[in-house]
């Protein structure tokens, strides 16, 4: 099956900071890349689409400047959380869907989880 | 509205017996595709089972059945012969025509040794 990584898979930092996550297919070209979030005991709350090459379409609520998202090349998307607070800890995912998919799904990466002190 | 409903907040399983997870989905739309994720408590979304909207028959993958009633709009899963590495949230999820995933609330299911 298509394989998608994120990096890094944990990681810790002070608040006011940046933090940037990246998320690659590696072997399939991704058209679409998808950001979610998900806390604790809850679903997966999607943050925003991203196609290769146009800017991100974000969910209501979720606000663009603080979460910047790039999908630059086929392979690769990345999330930077600006001005990280504690309320931005989460378990973010990505998931990516290719170009000639015929089922719908989409691949989803191993997630990391931030952690803002 | 809710596109995903997912009434079972926990379940519990005996090791060895079959349990099934509900999930009812809510969409206009002829063509979409349901699917069931397992994660478990490393945080992965491991892919279990996906069923079209236009299969005529039940999707199977192993120990994992879907129980697709689409007049009744309900995709439940099945799990025969659970295992302790069964223990998990499972999440059923709805895509349709614009990509968007629509995730339920998620069952919590603890198989007892």
């Amino acid at each position: 099956g298509a394989v998608v990584s994120q990096h890094p898979s944990r990681v810790i930092c002070k608040s006011g900071t940046s933090v940037k996550i990246e998320c690659r297919s590696l072997d399939f070209q991704a058209t679409t890349m998808f950001w979610y979030r998900q806390f604790p005991k809850q679903s997966l709350m999607l943050m925003a689409t991203s196609n290769e090459g146009s800017k991100a379409t974000y969910e209501q609520g979720v606000e663009k400047d603080k979460f910047l998202i790039n999908h630059a090349s086929l392979t690769l998307s990345t999330l930077t959380v600006t001005s990280a607070h504690p309320e931005d800890s989460s378990f973010y995912i990505c998931s990516a869907r290719g170009l000639a998919e015929l089922t719908y799904e989409q691949y989803f990466g191993p997630g990391t989880r931030l952690t803002v002190t | 509205a809710q596109k995903i409903t997912q009434t079972q907040p926990g379940m519990f399983v005996q090791e060895k017996e079959a349990v099934t997870l509900d999930c009812t989905y809510d969409t206009s739309d002829p063509s979409y595709g349901l699917f069931w994720y397992k994660q478990p408590s490393s945080g992965e979304m491991i892919f279990l089972i996906y069923q079209g909207s236009y299969d005529q028959q039940n999707a199977t993958e192993g120990r994992y059945s879907l129980n697709f009633q689409k007049a009744r709009k309900s995709a439940n899963l099945v799990i025969s012969a659970s295992q302790l590495g069964d223990s998990a949230m499972y999440f059923c999820a709805m895509s349709q025509t614009g990509n968007q995933f629509y995730f339920g609330t998620g069952t919590s299911l603890t198989v007892i040794p």
